[in-house]
């Protein structure tokens, strides 16, 4: 059973446009949710966070946007540079549950075009 | 600082034979995760260590699986009668022991199974 869904396996986006990856779960439990960026032949690497209590969180160019009621969470990427290609996956964890792992998603694939 | 270091980075075994992957997580960081991905596929979690408590396997797909972390830190994944399923890219990753840390992950461990 899958707890976080990312249903696109892949987006193209012109550069300088705006990305916006999407990410659904079904745990509500979970208060918890990230963002990781990952290049071919290295480990995903840490972009954005937000908490439960919050409903956005923005850093740079990178904001991430949370609809609990519809257990959705959203990373705009604006504008969108060409080393923003990657493969970008959501995460999630219940903090306040004794099972507090971080659950991930199965990423989306992310091409910026010229 | 040095970060979350993975080794072998790459591992060529026949099938049936047994392999050990090791991690070193970041100096401080009490909680690491054992993560897995396959071609084409998200990260699939293994096994999560957090403190002294006991870890939570729910992730492992068999009992060929096991890990151990020493003294809270170093940990080893053991693979024993590799299967060619099992060829994957093994990540490790920690964060540090607070609610709402993100995880640093190190580059992984591609291993292929001949």
């Amino acid at each position: 059973d899958q707890q976080v869904k990312q249903n696109s396996p892949s987006l193209s986006v012109q550069e300088g446009r705006i990305s916006i990856l999407n990410c659904d779960y079904t745990n509500s439990m979970f208060d918890y949710f990230l963002w990781y960026k990952k290049y071919p032949a290295e480990g995903p690497t840490f972009l954005i966070s937000i908490s439960s209590i919050k409903d956005k969180n923005e850093d740079g160019r990178f904001t991430v946007f949370l609809n609990k009621s519809a257990k959705h969470l959203s990373l705009h990427i604006v504008p969108s540079q060409p080393g923003d290609s990657a493969v970008y996956f959501c995460a999630a964890s219940a903090s306040l549950d004794r099972d507090d792992k971080i659950i991930f998603g199965k990423g989306t694939r992310l091409h910026i075009l010229p | 600082g040095a970060g979350v270091s993975q080794s072998p980075s790459n591992k060529v075994t026949e099938k049936g034979k047994d392999v050990e992957l090791r991690c070193d997580p970041i100096s401080g960081h009490t909680a690491l995760y054992w993560y897995r991905q396959s071609l084409g596929q998200g990260l699939e979690f293994l096994i999560y260590f957090q403190g002294n408590s006991a870890p939570d396997k729910s992730g492992l797909p068999s009992d060929r699986f096991s890990a151990e972390r020493t003294g809270g830190s170093v940990s080893t994944l053991t693979i024993q009668r590799t299967q060619q399923e099992d060829s994957a890219v093994y990540l490790c990753a920690s964060s540090l022991d607070r609610v709402n840390s993100p995880l640093h992950f190190g580059n992984g461990t591609r291993l292929t199974v001949t």
